[in-house]
């Protein structure tokens, strides 16, 4: 399994932009960079998904770099809920495979 | 639609003992996964059912088996509880066959083996 690399925490403050970094220099052709975050007390929740372009939805935006070796995870207005831990996964986008988790970026949001 | 859950939500058990926990799937989802997740760690994947089959193991022994039923909730067992196996226990529902399959988990089954 292709594996991610990422801090283990970051801080930030409430109303102002988080940018998550993770790094994937393994990554072949046929992952998907995958982002889901654990709230406390919660299972993991699905945040974001990519392939080789910029995406966004309604929780964050997914930044892709030109190689594909790294992504940032973007939070455009941190709030105290957005505290979590995040998670970014490569996943095969092939039939079958599972998602494997690493440790994570622990999120702290200071009100 | 209703979302993942999982019972029980809490479990104690002695070392040696088994233990059963459950899982209901999403509505209209065919695949569950079950993630054994230890304190400050990521979720760490045991194994995966689709459509009654296993279909996919991590590196766990044998003594976690698992079972997945025709309305496609699903149990997973644990034999011969040891110390470490004390973790939540968390399970994901997926639609294997969409476009993108996302996971989507339960709260979890903390497990303390005493």
């Amino acid at each position: 399994d292709a594996k991610t690399t990422q801090p283990n925490s970051m801080e930030s403050n409430e109303e102002e932009p988080v940018h998550l970094p993770c790094n994937h220099s393994t990554i072949s052709g046929t992952d998907y960079i995958h982002w889901y975050r654990q709230l406390p007390s919660q299972g993991p929740e699905y945040v974001i998904h990519g392939l080789t372009s910029n995406v966004n939805n309604r929780m964050a935006s997914l930044a892709i770099a030109e190689d594909r070796k790294s992504s940032t995870l973007i939070l455009h207005r941190a709030t105290l809920r957005d505290a979590a831990v995040y998670y970014c996964i490569l996943r095969d986008g092939r039939y079958g495979q599972n998602f494997v988790f690493g440790p994570g970026t622990r999120l702290s949001v200071l009100p | 639609e209703t979302g993942v859950t999982q019972s029980p939500t809490h479990l104690i058990k002695t070392r040696g003992q088994q233990v059963t926990l459950r899982c209901s799937s999403q509505s209209g989802h065919n695949t569950v996964s079950w993630y054994q997740q230890a304190l400050g760690q990521g979720p760490q994947f045991i194994f995966q059912y689709y459509r009654e089959e296993e279909n996919g193991r991590g590196n766990f022994p044998p003594r976690f088996s698992g079972l997945q039923f025709p309305n496609y909730s699903s149990e997973l067992n644990v034999n011969a509880l040891e110390l470490d196996d004390s973790a939540l226990y968390l399970c994901a529902s997926s639609a294997t066959g969409e476009s993108y399959e996302k996971l989507f988990f339960g709260s979890g089954t903390q497990l303390s083996v005493l």
